[in-house]
């Protein structure tokens, strides 16, 4: 259990549609990340959200963007979908330790499997 | 020049054996080095992390770090089925950015 959820777990969209994926995370895990992984391929970094502010991005288009919330959910959007942007999307938070400093260590969710057609 | 490099396999090792993964990377600050396990259709676990050159040992798991020489391995003794997957190397950047080498896949036959 990493205290890291995600939903949906699997989607289909068309391409040029619009998709919404959504993330919960622990009580005071205040970094999220979300991580794009092609089919054969390792993780890829996408962005990084701290205290609600984006503090990082991977080389990924504007239009893959994100919110933070203050209840520490998270969301990942991305639009005009390409056949591409098929892929497991994981988001992941850095553990905290018993007093609260981070630990460095990233936990994933189980993931959203998007499927474009 | 990619970030993280690992062989991709397959690697297939008997049941009992000691499974050897290897990773480079490409970025001589980098401090922090994780593995990971990901069994197929799931996400991600961590298994081990390491941050001092020299061997981490956790169960039947060791981590070893060499930063002078870039390499980080890890080793599986006494391997079972229940080992295989795909296992992915990551090194974390001072913002807190993961890179991961696209993973070895390991089979464990019985």
């Amino acid at each position: 259990e990493t205290g890291v959820t995600q939903s949906p777990t699997h989607l289909i969209k068309t391409r040029g549609q619009q998709v919404t994926l959504r993330c919960s995370s622990q009580s005071g895990h205040n970094t999220v990340s979300w991580y794009q992984q092609a089919l054969g391929q390792g993780p890829q970094f996408i962005f990084q959200y701290y205290r609600e502010e984006e503090n990082g991005r991977g080389n990924f288009p504007p239009r893959f963007s994100g919110l933070q919330f203050p209840n520490y959910s998270s969301e990942l959007n991305v639009n005009a979908l390409e056949l591409d942007d098929s892929a497991l999307y994981l988001c992941a938070s850095i553990a905290k330790s018993g007093r609260g400093a981070n630990t460095g260590e990233l936990f994933f969710g189980e993931g959203s499997r998007l499927t474009v057609l | 020049q990619k970030e993280v490099e690992q062989n991709s396999g397959p690697l297939s090792v008997p049941e009992g054996a000691i499974a050897s993964l290897n990773c480079t990377y490409s970025d001589r600050v980098s401090q922090s080095f994780f593995w990971y396990r990901q069994y197929s259709g799931k996400s991600p676990e961590l298994i081990m992390s390491i941050y001092s050159n020299g061997d981490k040992e956790d169960g039947r798991f060791t981590a070893q770090l060499n930063k002078a020489s870039q390499y980080v391995s890890l080793l599986i003794r006494d391997s079972q089925p229940s080992d295989s997957a795909t296992y992915l190397c990551a090194v974390r950047n001072t913002g807190n950015q993961f890179y991961f080498g696209t993973g070895t896949s390991l089979t464990v036959i019985p």
